[in-house]
């Protein structure tokens, strides 16, 4: 069965730094791409960027590039979203998503991690 | 590549016929999916291709078009279709973005 399992709930300051994670099962991590989407209170999805684990090509949404890093660990199936400095503005909930071999969108994701950025 | 979503709400009674529309901002030929996503949950994805139904799915979701215009139909609404549902275009790889969603709710 494919799971997508995230990190648990994060409340920071801004400033800090964060990394997220979502660790992936049930199938062959390295051959599909991962995305990482953002969901701001009450807001609709924003892919912010994705990842190929096999061999870490990242592409990111103008308008995250620079403001976060997406990687990939593949001895642990794991893709990460990290940031150097939150600020208030990054409280949202993120979702990895795994998109399917044939590119008919993304086909499991995992349950969100409430990231919340406040002084 | 820009998607518009109407309307940007409805409201709808258990058994209506139910229609969103997703347009593009250029031509995706069939490359867009449909998702669902109920509050509190991750979004499920419903459509691909445009029209093709997702495993799992009920056959009362249908999905239709091409090129820049698109549309989503529940042919009988049920009380677990109350969501909100975005299209997504799946033809910029390896970033597909998503319409601002259309929320479903009972009339």
């Amino acid at each position: 069965e494919v799971q997508l399992v995230q990190s648990g709930r994060e409340v920071k300051k801004p400033g800090e730094s964060l990394k997220i994670s979502c660790k992936a099962g049930g199938y062959r991590f390295t051959n599909y791409w991962i995305a990482w989407v953002r969901q701001m209170p009450g807001k609709g999805l924003e892919c912010l960027g994705v990842i190929f684990p096999e061999d870490h090509e990242t592409k990111y949404s103008p308008s995250f590039e620079g403001q976060v890093t997406i990687s990939a660990d593949k001895s642990i199936s794991t893709a990460y979203l990290e940031w150097n400095s939150l600020k208030a503005s990054d409280t949202a909930i993120f979702y990895c998503a795994r998109r399917s071999l044939n590119g008919a969108g993304y086909d499991y994701w995992g349950l969100g991690t409430q990231v919340t950025v406040s002084s | 590549i820009q998607l518009t979503q109407s309307p940007s709400s409805l409201s709808a009674s258990i058994g209506d016929r139910v229609t969103i529309t997703c347009r593009a901002s250029q031509g995706i030929s069939s490359y867009l999916a449909w998702y669902q996503q109920k509050p509190g949950q991750a979004p499920k994805l419903l459509i691909y291709a445009a029209s093709s139904l997702q495993s799992g799915v009920p056959s009362r979701f249908s999905g239709s078009g091409s090129g820049t215009d698109f549309t989503l139909t529940i042919s009988s609404l049920q009380p677990e279709d109350f969501a909100t549902y975005y299209c997504q275009q799946l033809n910029n790889y390896p970033l597909f973005t998503f319409g601002p969603g259309t929320k479903v709710d009972i009339k």
